[in-house]
């Protein structure tokens, strides 16, 4: 069964560096979404992209992020100058249509620690 | 705003026994979708059942089965003949129908299996 493939699977870096989270959705999907997930807490949206455009996101996505579909297969995550607490594990999820009731599909996620 | 809420962060059940999971969702809207999201140790989230609000018959998905409640705004899983390969992170999560593509999750139950 098509998965959805994330890269890489644990990510450490320096506040305020950048940091780049790539995800393959699956093929014939149009709809791609990033979570995120702090240790302990309930998975929260971030964004939803289709058509090579932002479509919606949440107030957590902020000036310091931004989402790219740099080919026909990437979808990726940069946070431009990382935080402490932008640790936390990022999952990113496709559909093949964005109506309500086709399911998003999940990969493993990235843990992303900020030291 | 919709929110979900799962208020039990841990259950256990015997394998071969069954158990139920409670989900409670408060919101404004009258069309939605509702999911059951399993989160093994492996991480990946995989999709366990959906429910369409508009639809009294509750969904089945061979051992797991739901019971919605629509105007208690209520919606538990139900996992008959537990068997080992069910532990795992159980995620409640909202979807509306009015072009509103992100999912909202609840905090999760983490679910064991007592061989």
């Amino acid at each position: 069964e098509p998965e959805v493939t994330q890269t890489p699977s644990h990510q450490v870096t320096q506040m305020g560096q950048e940091v780049i989270l790539r995800c393959v959705p699956i093929s014939n999907h149009l709809y791609f979404y990033w979570y995120r997930q702090i240790l302990g807490q309930k998975v929260e949206f971030l964004v939803s992209f289709y058509n090579n455009e932002i479509s919606e996101k949440s107030e957590i996505f902020d000036d310091q992020f931004s989402v790219e579909r740099p080919d026909g297969s990437n979808f990726t995550l940069k946070i431009r100058s990382t935080k402490l607490e932008d640790s936390a594990m990022y999952f990113c999820a496709s559909s093949e249509e964005g109506i309500s009731n086709q399911p998003q599909h999940f990969g493993d996620g990235t843990r992303l620690s900020i030291l | 705003a919709q929110t979900v809420t799962q208020s039990q962060p841990e259950m256990s059940v015997q394998e071969a026994e069954t158990v139920t999971l409670s989900c409670t969702y408060d919101t404004s809207e009258s069309d939605y979708y509702l999911f059951w999201y399993k989160q093994p140790p492996s991480r990946q989230m995989i999709l366990v059942i959906r429910q369409e609000a508009y639809k009294q018959q509750n969904a089945t998905e061979n051992r797991f089965s739901v019971n919605f409640q629509k105007a208690a705004k209520s919606f538990s899983l139900k996992i008959s003949d537990s068997q080992l390969g069910d532990a795992a992170m159980y995620f409640c999560a909202y979807i509306s129908n009015f072009g509103n593509e992100k999912l909202t999750f609840g905090t999760g139950t983490r679910l064991t299996i007592i061989p």
